[in-house]
């Protein structure tokens, strides 16, 4: 079992849908949970991080973590065809490298 | 501030024949990672140095890869022999410190190797 799980699509949504992305993990140990967006022939850039449980929110976006099921989320309001890219999802225990998911590629629709 | 610069952005080349990537990190960044993307196996770490010093290379698939960092400011992935199989793309990423601070990546080599 890899230690980080994310479904690679691909994701097809009109335009204004929301959107779930998840990734499941094994590492119980994992605390900083990062989403990363990469553009098509870019360089992955960081979107948001959480450290440990709980929600944060960044206008249209919001990232949840639940550590007893080992499982995080990202979600985007009122997605729009510029929030098109494939997300990774990357955590790690904090004094150690990212582990990344292998992304899910998104497509908003106009 | 300049973001991490690669070289090349392409490279397309014969099987056995060496290639070299180069990257320039971010001033002031500590740590510097060689990352490799397919689709099939997703992001890769390869190896990661802090300081200059090489701490973990063991994602580095054979012994035909190499990485150095002569200095802060510079480090090389070497491929030698390459082969068809190596082809992908190869990003660089720096960061000032280990989590929560965040990883800047450059825009990636594309390497083909034919």
């Amino acid at each position: 079992q890899k230690e980080v799980e994310q479904d690679p699509g691909p994701l097809s949504v009109p335009e204004g849908a929301i959107v779930s992305l998840n990734c499941t993990y094994s590492n119980s140990a994992f605390q900083y949970f990062m989403w990363y967006r990469q553009y098509s022939r870019k360089g992955p850039e960081l979107l948001m991080y959480t450290y440990s449980s709980g929600n944060k929110e960044d206008g249209r976006f919001t990232a949840q973590v639940d550590k007893s099921s080992k499982y995080i989320s990202l979600f985007i309001r009122d997605s729009q065809p510029s929030d098109s890219a494939t997300y990774l999802c990357a955590m790690t225990l904090g004094n150690t490298p990212l582990v990344f998911g292998k992304g899910t590629r998104l497509s908003v629709i106009a | 501030d300049a973001g991490v610069i690669q070289s090349p952005r392409h490279e397309v080349t014969e099987m056995g024949q060496e290639v070299t990537l180069r990257c320039k990190p971010i001033s002031g960044h500590d740590y510097l990672f060689w990352y490799r993307q397919t689709m099939m196996r997703g992001l890769e770490l390869l190896i990661y140095f802090n300081n200059n010093v090489p701490i973990d290379d063991s994602g580095m698939p054979e012994d035909r890869f190499s990485a150095k960092m002569p200095n802060a400011s510079f480090s090389t992935l070497k491929i030698q022999p390459s082969e068809p199989r190596d082809s992908a793309v190869y990003f660089c990423a720096s960061m000032r410190q280990l989590a929560p601070q965040p990883q800047h990546f450059g825009d990636g080599t594309r390497l083909s190797i034919l």
